[in-house]
């Protein structure tokens, strides 16, 4: 849905770069989420957010950092980008808002694919 | 926490026959459990989902259905159609919560051949 969207798309870059995925909701929805997906082992959770500064982690956060200082906007960091980052991130978000649909369905943004070379 | 089992992990039928796609969960405390279909290079996208106060649901030729006592929720597909070939996703969380995260399982790969 064009209400979540995802920047950018594709992204290459080296080992020990640091690189910032963004993701934008135009829902109002208070709670955002990123997940990253591999082979074998589906959507694992990397971070969460319940509200503006208010972030969690989720089950693999090690090398990520994450704000939230706008509700709309939940940006994901890889401080040191490794390998073994390479991967598929999407965000999602849920929530009361102007989506019209119910608090706790969440929607995916299209992802990002993420190459560490 | 929550462990979300799914099985198969690979599914082929011929166009026209029925598919079902079976999910575990682990956490008594679950109460919300949506399916996702993926195509590839796309985002997941919520087709069906259940909450536990309901036994199953249906929406046209897809069906979900709930056992809380066993801890098990299946995915239904009858006349399939190859248009729905992809990867589903059974997931699993606390909607008591608000923004509880979701738990997948690891996906299944529904191929249907015409």
């Amino acid at each position: 849905d064009a209400g979540i969207t995802q920047s950018p798309r594709y992204k290459i870059t080296e080992t020990g770069r640091q690189v910032t995925l963004m993701c934008h909701q135009t829902w109002s929805h208070s709670y955002m989420f990123w997940y990253r997906q591999d082979l074998g082992h589906g959507l694992r959770l990397i971070y969460y957010s319940a509200a503006a500064d208010i972030t969690d982690k989720g089950e693999v956060p090690d090398g990520y950092v994450v704000s939230r200082s706008k509700t709309e906007n939940f940006p994901l960091t890889l401080e040191s980008a490794t390998r073994s980052q390479t991967s598929v991130y999407f965000c999602a978000s849920s929530g009361l808002g102007t989506s019209g649909r119910a608090a706790y369905e969440q929607y995916f943004g299209p992802g990002t694919r993420l190459t560490v070379t | 926490g929550e462990n979300v089992e799914q099985h198969p992990s690979t599914l082929s039928v011929q166009e026209g026959d029925s598919a079902v796609i079976k999910c575990t969960y682990s956490d008594s405390a679950s109460n919300y459990f949506p399916w996702y279909k993926q195509e590839l290079g796309k985002r997941p996208q919520l087709i069906i989902d259940i909450r536990s106060n309901v036994g199953e649901k249906k929406d046209q030729r897809i069906a979900v259905t709930l056992n809380k006592t066993a801890k098990h929720f299946s995915l239904h597909i009858t006349e399939t159609q190859p248009e729905d070939s992809a990867v589903y996703f059974c997931a699993a969380s606390d909607s008591n919560q608000a923004g509880t995260a979701l738990i997948f399982g690891k996906g299944t790969t529904l191929s249907v051949s015409s």
